[in-house]
C-alpha cells in the first residue's frame, strides 16, 4: 500500500531564516507531487506540483520554492522566511496516470516568529 | 480556469439532526467532485468522490449529488454524530493529468455537531 511521509511535523522559525520541509512517497512510481498551504481556519492553497523528476509548476509567485530531485521526494523551500509565510503546510500525491484522488501527508505546522 | 464556491462557511446541529454542505463550480468540463474531511489538526481525508456520469453516491450515513445542468453538487450526512465534526472541503477537477486535472478546493465548511 501506498504511504506518505511529511516532516517535520511543527517547525517555529525566525524571520529571514530558511526553510527546508520534505515529503516522500512510498509503494508507488512515478506520482503526482503537489504542496498545499492552509492558513488558520482558510482553505487550501495550491502552492506546488510536479508531474515528474525535476518537473515544478508553481500556482501561485511567493516567497518559496519546490524542487524535485527524486521521483517519490518533492521538497519545499525557503531562503528568507517572512511572517506571512506562516500556516499548516501539506503535501500531498495522487498517481500519475488518470490519478485524480489526492492523499494527504500528516502536515507541517510552521510558526513565523 | 475553474472556481469552487461552497456554502454554508459554518454548520452547526444537534446530533442526529442531517446536515447539508452545497458546492457550485463554473468550469463546465470538471468531471470528478471528491469530498474531503479535515479534522483539527489533522489531514484532509478523502470521505466520498463522484464523476459526472453519476448522479448520486451513498455510502452508509453519506451521500452526494451532482446536478451538472446547474453545476453544483452537495454533500449530505444523516444522522450526525459529534465525530462528524469537522471541516468539509469539495472540490472539482477535469480528471486527467496536467494542470487542469489539479483539484481545486472550495474555502470548507465547519460543521458542529451538538451532542
Amino acid at each position: 500500500s501506498q504511504t506518505i511521509h511529511q516532516w517535520p511535523a511543527t517547525l517555529v522559525q525566525p524571520v529571514g531564516s530558511p526553510l527546508s520541509l520534505e515529503c516522500t512517497v512510498e509503494g508507488t512510481s512515478n506520482p503526482n507531487l503537489y504542496w498545499y498551504r492552509q492558513a488558520a481556519g482558510r482553505g487550501l492553497q495550491l502552492l506546488f506540483y510536479s508531474v515528474g523528476i525535476g518537473q515544478i509548476s508553481s500556482e501561485v509567485p511567493q516567497n518559496l520554492s519546490a524542487s524535485r530531485p527524486q521521483d517519490r521526494q518533492f521538497i519545499l523551500s525557503s531562503k528568507k522566511l517572512l511572517l506571512s509565510d506562516s500556516g499548516f503546510y501539506l503535501c500531498a500525491w495522487s498517481a500519475y496516470a488518470g490519478g485524480e484522488k489526492l492523499f494527504f501527508g500528516s502536515g507541517t505546522q510552521l510558526s513565523v516568529l | 480556469g475553474e472556481n469552487v464556491e461552497q456554502h454554508p462557511s459554518t454548520l452547526s446541529v444537534q446530533e442526529g439532526d442531517s446536515a447539508v454542505i452545497k458546492c457550485t463550480y463554473s468550469d463546465s468540463a470538471s468531471n470528478y467532485f471528491p469530498w474531503y474531511k479535515q479534522e483539527l489538526g489533522k489531514r484532509p481525508q478523502l470521505i466520498i468522490d463522484i464523476r459526472s456520469n453519476v448522479g448520486e453516491k451513498k455510502d452508509q450515513r453519506i451521500a452526494v449529488t451532482l446536478n451538472k445542468t446547474a453545476k453544483h453538487f452537495s454533500l449530505h450526512i444523516t444522522e450526525t454524530q459529534p465525530e462528524d465534526s469537522a471541516v468539509y472541503f469539495c472540490a472539482a477537477s477535469r480528471g486527467y493529468g496536467g494542470s487542469q486535472g489539479n483539484l481545486i478546493f472550495g474555502k470548507g465548511t465547519k460543521l458542529s455537531v451538538k451532542p
